[in-house]
């Protein structure tokens, strides 16, 4: 059973406009969470993080929302250019499990910016 | 340069043949993993070294035998395998014990079974 999950597997944004990437979770154990941006032929690469005890975390264009009550997160990025089009993955990991730093990845959203 | 590399980057096999992935950090991380990615499914972790012990195994086949010889290598050696292990197989390498640190992703080796 999923317990990350990207429901949108597409999304296609204009240059400039704000790009709203979202992520539910089913775990209530999770307590940290992360999103990585992948290109095509590469690994992927940590963007932005987030603990349970926030509720926001902003990195110039990336800012990261998480609604516990609601086991949502979204990645917004604002302004979106057109250098961010790439697959990107929320992923999530729990203190109390045996490898504290153990991810478990959604299926990924493909976002194309639209020059 | 992701301070992860890994080797081969694809690799075509037959299911009798016998391979090895490598993969190398040299960004002083004691904790290194290998993932699965098939197609339209979400990065399955597969195994966890933490300073070079084993420590997760998550259900994988014995047809992958991880080996870790020291924090800054790890390979995952290949035998027998089935046309459903086609995929690519990421390692990554993070800070063991620690969720403040993020996994560093090397580019993965792309794997076909013929």
């Amino acid at each position: 059973d999923q317990q990350v999950k990207q429901n949108s597997p597409s999304l296609s944004v204009q240059e400039g406009r704000i790009s709203i990437l979202n992520c539910d979770y089913t775990n209530s154990m999770f307590d940290y969470f992360l999103w990585y941006k992948k290109y095509p032929a590469e690994g992927p690469t940590f963007l932005i993080s987030i603990s349970s005890i926030k509720d926001k975390n902003e990195d110039g264009r990336f800012t990261v929302f998480l609604n516990k009550s609601a086991k949502h997160l979204s990645l917004h990025i604002v302004p979106s250019q057109p250098g961010d089009s790439a697959v990107y993955f929320c992923a999530a990991s729990a203190a109390i499990q045996t490898g504290a730093n153990n991810l478990f990845f959604g299926t990924g959203t493909r976002l194309t910016v639209i020059p | 340069e992701t301070g992860v590399t890994q080797t081969p980057r694809h690799l075509v096999m037959g299911m009798t043949n016998k391979k090895s992935l490598k993969c190398e950090q040299h960004l002083g991380h004691n904790a290194m993993y290998w993932y699965k990615q098939s197609a339209k499914k979400p990065l399955e972790l597969m195994f966890v070294y933490n300073f070079k012990e084993q420590t997760e195994n998550n259900s994988v086949p014995s047809r992958f035998s991880p080996e870790c010889p020291n924090s800054s290598h790890l390979f995952l050696h290949l035998h027998t395998l089935q046309p459903e292990d086609s995929a690519l197989y990421l390692c990554a390498s993070a800070g063991a014990g620690s969720q403040s640190q993020p996994q560093h992703f090397g580019d993965g080796t792309r794997l076909s079974i013929l």
